[in-house]
């Protein structure tokens, strides 16, 4: 069974761009999470999509945006990227919703460089 | 509100060696208790987690945690470091699915095992 894929691997973009990120998870998981991990601010959650609807967000700036496609795949999206969001950005599956005991399964992640 | 502290952002130990990982954990209400291990350019991996039941998890690769609600704590320790143990370690709780922050994880600063020959 393929695990979570992230696409791309690496990233670099300029401020004020956006960027859009891809998560795969693994085949019939139906929950999406991703996380930002950075060398100051370590791993912080960004948000959980479960069924094509965002259950739980975590305390980023609006322009931090996600969705989820009906066949489960998920997208982030980052507008007006600033340097500090230059990060590795990780997606996690689970079966179901992330219930606190369902194991979440991380990819590899995407990294993003802002210049 | 909760939060994980590991104790030692890097830890270094000879092959053979115990290794002792510390993570102590706040939470008003009983969490879910991970250790996850990353290696360079990789994701994170589940080593084991508590839920419920017997406080002293096995996970893989021979490492086990013991939960110990009065200390707060659940530490990560394997008997003798392999080389191959070398990567970076985290702690992280989520809470129990009655409250509404579901399945979102919470992770400590991690902690960078080193093994030396």
């Amino acid at each position: 069974k393929a695990g979570v894929t992230q696409t791309p691997r690496y990233l670099i973009k300029t401020r004020g761009q956006q960027v859009t990120l891809s998560c795969s998870p693994i085949s019939g998981h139906r929950s999406v999470s991703w996380y930002q991990q950075t060398p100051g601010q370590g791993l912080q959650f960004l948000f959980e999509y479960f069924s094509e609807t965002q259950r739980n967000k975590g305390n980023f700036p609006g322009r931090f945006s996600g969705r989820q496609f009906s066949n489960s795949r998920s997208e982030m999206n980052v507008s007006t990227l600033e340097l500090g969001d230059s990060a590795l950005y990780l997606c996690a599956s689970s079966l179901e919703m992330a219930s606190g005991n369902n194991e979440q399964f991380f990819g590899p992640g995407t990294r993003l460089t802002v210049l | 509100a909760q939060s994980v502290t590991q104790l030692g952002s890097h830890v270094s130990v000879s092959e053979g060696a115990l290794v002792l990982l510390r993570c102590n954990y706040s939470s008003s209400v009983p969490p879910y208790l991970f250790w996850y291990v990353q290696y360079p350019n990789q994701g994170l991996q589940l080593l084991l987690k508590y839920t419920t039941g017997a406080t002293l998890v096995k996970g893989i690769n021979g490492f086990e945690a013991e939960f110990k609600k009065s200390e707060t704590s659940f530490h990560l320790t394997k008997p003798s470091a392999h080389m191959s143990d070398a990567a970076e370690y985290f702690c992280a709780v989520s809470l129990r699915p009655n409250y509404n922050q579901g399945g979102k994880l919470i992770f400590g600063q991690g902690t960078e095992l080193s093994v030396k020959p």
